[in-house]
């Protein structure tokens, strides 16, 4: 079935240096890679996606890159701050007999002020 | 705003009871719906989706008797977790989604005692 590999699950930068945090997918039918943000206690919230026509998006410090023939993707958080810190999941929407998102297993992003 | 609302956000309960969870969709009509499993610092796992008017579809290895999915209307699904021991305690969250975006809700902490 579809896995979603995550990397790193541990990550602590300086307040203002930037992050990124890698996922590679396994099913190249996938389409859509959404990346959300999850505090203590709270349900995820969508950070920033991408789809598989796409290579880049940008939001502000958020950008998210996209590789489809080496299956990877990429979140890159330019000048972070205390607030970013959290964990992060990349997943992967996938077709299995209905739309299904696989998530990655987390990275737990610390900004130290 | 939340899309998506969940209530409780958390229940302590007495082994071998039960507790219902509820999602609700606030803005728009949901045919389908999805509850996940989080355990500490792991990644959310697929228990179930939730089908409008029929019966729910489980994930392999996810007992139906024993998490009881309802989804009675379009705008709410209810998970009970029926004779919880202790190893029911978890994180659970629901979703639905608009299109390709995931939209969650805030999540339940259930503590079994």
């Amino acid at each position: 079935g579809e896995n979603v590999e995550q990397h790193p699950s541990t990550l602590s930068v300086q307040e203002g240096d930037s992050a990124v945090i890698k996922c590679t997918y396994s099913d190249s039918a996938s389409n859509y890679f959404p990346w959300y943000k999850q505090e203590l206690g709270k349900g995820p919230q969508l950070i920033i996606d991408i789809r598989s026509n796409v290579g880049e998006k940008k939001d502000q410090r958020i950008a998210v890159t996209l590789n489809k023939t080496a299956k990877h993707f990429s979140l890159h958080i330019t000048e972070t701050q205390p607030e970013d810190s959290a964990v992060y999941f990349c997943a992967a929407k996938v077709w299995t007999g209905g739309f299904k998102t696989i998530f990655g297993a987390g990275t737990r992003l610390f900004v130290k002020a | 705003g939340a899309v998506v609302s969940q209530h409780p956000s958390r229940v302590i309960c007495k082994s071998g009871t039960s507790v219902k969870i509820e999602c609700r969709s606030l803005d728009f009509q949901a045919t389908t719906m999805f509850w996940y499993r989080q355990f500490p610092k792991q990644s959310l796992m697929l228990m179930a989706t939730s089908n409008e008017g029929s019966k729910a579809t489980y994930e392999q290895g996810v007992e139906k008797d024993k998490f009881l999915i309802n989804h009675a209307s379009l705008t709410l699904s209810t998970l009970t977790v029926t004779s919880a021991h202790p190893e029911d305690s978890s994180f659970y969250i629901c979703s639905r989604t608009l299109g390709t975006e995931a939209f969650f809700g805030q999540g339940t902490r259930l503590t079994v005692v």
